[in-house]
């Protein structure tokens, strides 16, 4: 699987909604997606928000969802907040590996 | 608490070798995966492999097979990460993180070691 590709930026005002995509998503064997997603703040590890696609872990806010459309997985942030604003890296699994995207810069304006 | 913590920030010339390690606390470090991930400066994440402390069963991402070596120590619940012969473009922060949901839903990551290569 290739690297998978994100904008380098997106951006949105406090309370708005702004989608994520992540395109080259491909099945693992047997058709099974895997897709998740990571929040990175500067100079912190990653956190993990969506795995599986639109799962969240225990304490991420709900206002975090995930969906996919063909080969396009998308991480939505509805009611952005000032702490939303940090990279965003999607990831995806597929032949024993995984690969993950460029990332993409979050501003909130 | 689960947590992994890493060693410290290295600093190497290249061709040298280095290996970096990983430790587990809080949890079964034998029953799940753990990931290394490159984020090279001002970079995204490189899936770079896993491995199963439990049996040391290890997967490579291809861009990085015969590159690196993985490996665990399960008696002192550490992972290691290794280099035979370091190039300047190895310059990057390294984390390990454990492999909690399915596939690469990774919940817990270690606080990233710094390694930098320079002649």
């Amino acid at each position: 699987q290739s690297a998978l590709t994100q904008p380098r930026s997106v951006s949105g005002s406090p309370g708005q909604s702004v989608t994520i995509p992540c395109t080259g998503i491909s099945s693992d064997v047997g058709s099974d997606i895997y897709v998740s997603w990571y929040q990175q703040h500067p100079g912190k590890a990653p956190k993990l928000m969506i795995y599986d696609v639109t799962k969240r872990p225990s304490g991420v806010p709900d206002r975090f969802s995930g969906s996919i459309s063909g080969n396009t997985a998308s991480l939505t942030i509805s009611g952005l907040q000032a702490e939303d604003e940090a990279d965003y890296h999607c990831c995806s699994y597929a032949r024993s590996y995984g690969v993950f995207g460029g990332g993409t810069k979050l501003t909130v304006l | 608490e689960v947590q992994l913590v890493q060693s410290g920030a290295e600093v190497k010339k290249p061709g040298e070798s280095l290996k970096i390690s990983c430790k587990g606390s809080g949890y079964s470090f034998t029953n799940y995966w753990i990931a290394w991930v490159r984020q090279m400066p001002g970079k995204g994440l490189e899936w770079m492999g896993v491995i199963y402390p439990g049996d040391s069963d290890t997967r490579y991402s291809p861009s990085f097979q015969g590159h690196v070596t993985i490996s665990a120590d399960k008696s002192i619940s550490t992972a290691y990460l290794q280099w035979s012969s370091l190039k300047a473009s190895d310059t990057a922060m390294y984390y390990c993180a454990r492999r909690e949901y399915s596939l690469i839903g990774m919940d817990v990551w270690g606080q990233g070691t710094t390694v930098t290569v320079s002649s």
